[in-house]
């Protein structure tokens, strides 16, 4: 199975700033990588699919980019709402799916 | 509206079973696949089970195979995941999504639609 890590598991900042995430894939999986996004007590959200494609209604704060084995997601200027944490997922093969261990944001 | 709602949830015994539903709104199952995602108390996301819009195709975690069977009524529009020999580590909120593909045979799929989740806890 491909292995999904994520780093840094948790990070703080504030409102306003910029935040990067990434995820690294054990192996090359194009760009089929997904975003997660969950709010604490919340289901997951999908943010963004194919390493890049904003969902619609997601705000275009989020961006994502990276292909292969290594992939951000940016949050260009954090706001209240996007302190949660948030998942990769690689859908480069059939099931079983693989999601990585996730990056908790904090408020600074 | 694309809606979720899973039920089944509650406190089992290790060794016992339980059947989680999942109902869904606003699309018909067999049109999509769909899968269950776990989440252990304080932990990350775990894929469980899958099946794909046809219904001819499932798929499940190494963890959970041969214990659990994920099936469909197509009238109810239902997904349910029948779980047998539950351990104390498949304690966890049980979410079922809506996966946008219709049989995971094209990479880059992904779940669009989430349901609130149902609590399963596996203790004596």
């Amino acid at each position: 199975d491909i292995q999904m890590t994520q780093s840094p598991s948790s990070l703080s900042a504030s409102v306003g700033d910029r935040v990067t995430m990434t995820c690294r894939a054990s192996q090359s999986i194009s760009t089929y990588l997904n975003w997660y996004q969950q709010r604490p007590g919340k289901a997951p959200e999908l943010l963004i699919y194919a390493a890049s494609s904003l969902r619609s209604g997601v705000p275009s704060r989020f961006s994502g980019s990276g292909s292969g084995t290594d992939f951000t997601l940016t949050i260009s200027s954090l706001q209240p709402e996007d302190f949660a944490t948030y998942y990769c997922q690689q859908t480069y093969t059939a099931p079983p799916i693989t999601f990585g261990q996730g990056t908790r944001l904090d408020i600074k | 509206e694309v809606q979720l709602l899973e039920s089944g949830g509650g406190l089992v015994q290790p060794g016992g079973s339980l059947r989680l539903s999942c109902a869904a709104s606003g699309f018909t199952l067999s049109t999509y696949a769909t899968s269950w995602v776990r989440q252990a108390p304080g932990k990350g996301l775990e894929w469980v089970s899958g099946i794909s819009g046809s219904g001819d195709s499932t798929y499940y975690a190494d963890s959970v195979k041969g214990r659990f069977t994920l099936s469909r009524d197509n009238s109810k529009n239902t997904l349910y995941l029948q779980m047998h020999s539950l351990r104390a580590e498949d304690t966890a909120v049980y979410y079922c999504a809506k996966d946008h593909t219709y049989n995971y045979a094209t990479s880059g799929y992904y779940s669009d639609y989430w349901g609130q989740g149902t609590l399963v806890t596996v203790s004596s």
